[in-house]
């Protein structure tokens, strides 16, 4: 079963716009969020994270926010602009014992800004 | 500051060969992960170390596979008998804390492929 969805395989913005990628968990346990960006042939690149007991996070053209009854977090650029054209992963961690640490990714979704 | 590090970035062999692959985590991390990403998928967790301790194996980790994390700084995973269904993005991460939240930061990853 997959915990964490990421329902828009792909996503495409005009420069200066903003971009609103989705992300759905099913797991009431998770209580720490992350984003990762992902150019081909490299690893994850960390973006931005938030944990439960917030419902916002902002970092630069980065906001992440969290809708913990929904079990929905969402990530938004602003001003979006041609190099953030990347693969993006929600992740997640939470839970009891040894699975507090390990993160669940969801597919990703490949963000096109178009210039 | 240095980030995770891994050798090498890409393995070809053949079917029924041992492949062994090196994670460098950043100085002083005292976590360090390995996930492997097949193509269309997020990573998926492997195994976790807490220094030099192995707590957290995933069933995804077969009786081929071991990991050792040898005096608490590098890491070593080896394949032993590879299959064609091992072909993947072999992906460490570390991370610093004694909290339940703490950022992973990835390597470039280990391509694998098996022929």
């Amino acid at each position: 079963d997959q915990q964490v969805k990421q329902n828009s395989p792909s996503l495409s913005v005009q420069e200066g716009r903003i971009s609103i990628l989705n992300c759905d968990y099913t797991n009431s346990m998770f209580d720490y969020f992350l984003w990762y960006k992902k150019y081909p042939a490299e690893g994850p690149t960390f973006l931005i994270s938030i944990s439960s007991i917030k419902d916002k996070n902002e970092d630069g053209r980065f906001t992440v926010f969290l809708n913990k009854s929904a079990k929905h977090l969402s990530l938004h650029i602003v001003p979006s602009q041609p190099g953030d054209s990347a693969v993006y992963f929600c992740a997640a961690s939470g839970g009891s014992g040894g699975s507090n640490y390990k993160l669940t990714f969801g597919k990703g979704t490949l963000l096109t800004v178009n210039p | 500051d240095t980030g995770v590090s891994q050798d090498p970035r890409h393995k070809i062999t053949k079917r029924g060969q041992n492949v062994t692959f090196r994670c460098d985590p950043i100085s002083e991390h005292n976590r360090l992960y390995w996930y492997r990403q097949t193509l269309g998928q997020g990573p998926e967790f492997l195994t976790y170390f807490q220094n030099e301790a192995q707590l957290e194996k995933s069933r995804l980790l077969s009786d081929r596979f071991s990991a050792e994390r040898p005096k608490g700084s590098f890491s070593t995973l080896e394949i032993q008998r590879t299959e064609q269904g091992d072909s993947a993005m072999y992906l460490c991460a570390s991370s610093l804390g004694t909290g339940l939240m703490s950022t992973q930061y990835f390597g470039p990853g280990t391509r694998l492929t098996v022929l």
